[in-house]
């Protein structure tokens, strides 16, 4: 799966959007961004994912580059419980024909009052 | 049901004893997955199972030992653990193993070993 690079941190005011970016500069075309978070202690929460278009549900939206070597995770109006680690997943198929979903560093979003 | 339900919350064990971490889920996922997460670094595969079958063992040493009994059950057998297998085990599942099936994750196990 290609590599992702994230910000370590990021800081947001409550009520404001949160726009987190990822480099992904060597995804292959059949490779998904999947956007996971993580608050403390619990288990990595689903938010979102995309292959070449961008995507919204209920809780973010993803916004895809044309060239697909970055995307940005938006989440519109952050509340003090998005406070959490975000990451930034590519995923594929392997040569081995399995799928794996890999966690990098991502990042820790704060979100204050 | 959207739940992926492990127990226990939490386990403290020796390094004699024998444990085991439990998982289910009732959404019909055909691929679950066990995870392992030390203190703040980014969750690790050890084990996928797809249809009931072991299809991926991240070079997990023995005396960490998983088991699929059927469709909906996860099981990870523990024994002869060392304190540095101390951490947060995380159960997942998918419809299938796809790469453009979601991932749905249980809320872990703590782990400690002493």
């Amino acid at each position: 799966d290609a590599k992702t690079t994230q910000p370590t941190s990021m800081d947001c005011a409550e009520g404001r959007a949160a726009n987190l970016p990822c480099n992904h500069s060597t995804i292959s075309g059949n490779e998904y961004v999947y956007w996971y978070r993580q608050i403390h202690s619990q288990g990595p929460q689903y938010i979102i994912h995309g292959l070449k278009n961008n995507e919204t549900n209920e809780m973010a939206s993803l916004i895809i580059t044309e060239d697909r070597k970055s995307s940005t995770l938006i989440l519109p109006h952050a509340t003090l419980r998005d406070t959490a680690v975000y990451y930034c997943i590519v995923r594929g198929l392997m040569n081995s024909g399995y799928s794996t979903l890999t966690f990098g560093k991502g990042t820790m979003l704060l979100v204050s009052p | 049901d959207t739940e992926v339900t492990q127990t226990p919350k939490h386990l403290v064990m020796g390094m004699t004893n024998k444990k085991s971490l439990k998982c289910e889920q009732h959404m019909g996922h055909r691929a679950m997955y066990w995870y392992k997460q030390k203190a703040k670094k980014p969750p690790e595969l050890m084990f996928v199972y797809s249809y009931e079958k072991l299809s991926i063992n991240e070079s997990v040493p023995s005396r960490f030992s998983p088991e699929c009994p059927n469709s909906s059950l996860l099981n990870l057998h523990l024994h002869a653990l060392q304190p540095e297998d101390s951490a947060l085990y995380l159960c997942a599942s998918s419809q299938t193993d796809r790469e453009n099936e979601k991932l749905f994750f249980g809320s872990g196990t703590q782990l400690s070993v002493l």
